[in-house]
């Protein structure tokens, strides 16, 4: 069952643009994660964010959760041509313990 | 330098055979995922184990089988059943806790023709 909905499906941008990403789910939730993954590699965490936290920062990566909505965002500010990847939005349902992954925004920075 | 290794990086196995992925830690980790990614998708999630000697379903089961007998360890076997295996496999680990993020391997891509 997918949980989480990433919009846009591709995102296409210069360098130095930002790119944000949404992420909208379906249950209550324990937290919300974001990975990234590089083609044909596994998935790396970057941030999570907790149900009773509204925004957390990370380096140039800034998430905001609004439970209310059931709705996340991703922005990564200043955007270099090695931020191409794809980001997913992860979450913990609350009280489960499966992770459950959206299908993804693929990110195309260009130099 | 800890981490997750899976092997081998491409499989390729004639339709009817089963196959085993491999998948180790050495984070310490006492939870473990396998899932599968096909072109294009997310994640979808085929088993998990929080312990050693204790796993449960996920929400694509049907035709692969797990073990995991040791805390580092947890193997997946895509067997005969399994209608559609061609994809690519990722396992990860975590702590206990649900507030854990995963840690993945390299993903093992397989082909069944």
């Amino acid at each position: 069952s997918q949980q989480g909905e990433e919009d846009p499906q591709a995102l296409s941008i210069q360098e130095g643009e930002n790119a944000t990403m949404n992420c909208s789910y379906k249950t209550s939730i324990n937290n919300l994660q974001w990975y990234r993954q590089n083609s044909g590699r596994g998935l790396v965490h970057l941030i999570l964010i907790r149900s009773n936290e509204r925004e957390k920062h990370s380096g140039r990566l800034r998430v905001t959760l609004d439970t209310s909505k059931k709705s996340s965002s991703l922005l990564i500010t200043a955007s270099r041509a090695a931020d191409t990847a794809s980001y997913f939005c992860a979450t913990v349902p609350g009280g489960g313990f499966k992770t459950i992954f959206g299908a993804g925004t693929r990110l195309f920075v260009k130099a | 330098d800890g981490g997750i290794t899976q092997s081998p990086k491409y499989l390729f196995r004639k339709e009817g055979q089963n196959v085993t992925l491999s998948c180790e830690q050495n984070l310490n980790h006492d939870a473990m995922y396998w899932y599968r990614q096909d072109p294009g998708q997310g994640l979808r999630l085929i088993y998990y184990s929080q312990i050693v000697n204790d796993f449960q379903k996920g929400d694509i089961a049907e035709g692969y089988s797990v073990s995991r007998e040791k805390k580092e360890s947890f193997p997946l076997t895509v067997t005969s059943a399994q209608k559609n295996p061609t994809a690519f496999y990722l396992c990860a680990s975590s702590p206990t806790g649900y507030n854990s993020p995963l840690h993945f391997g390299n993903g093992t891509r397989l082909t069944v023709t």
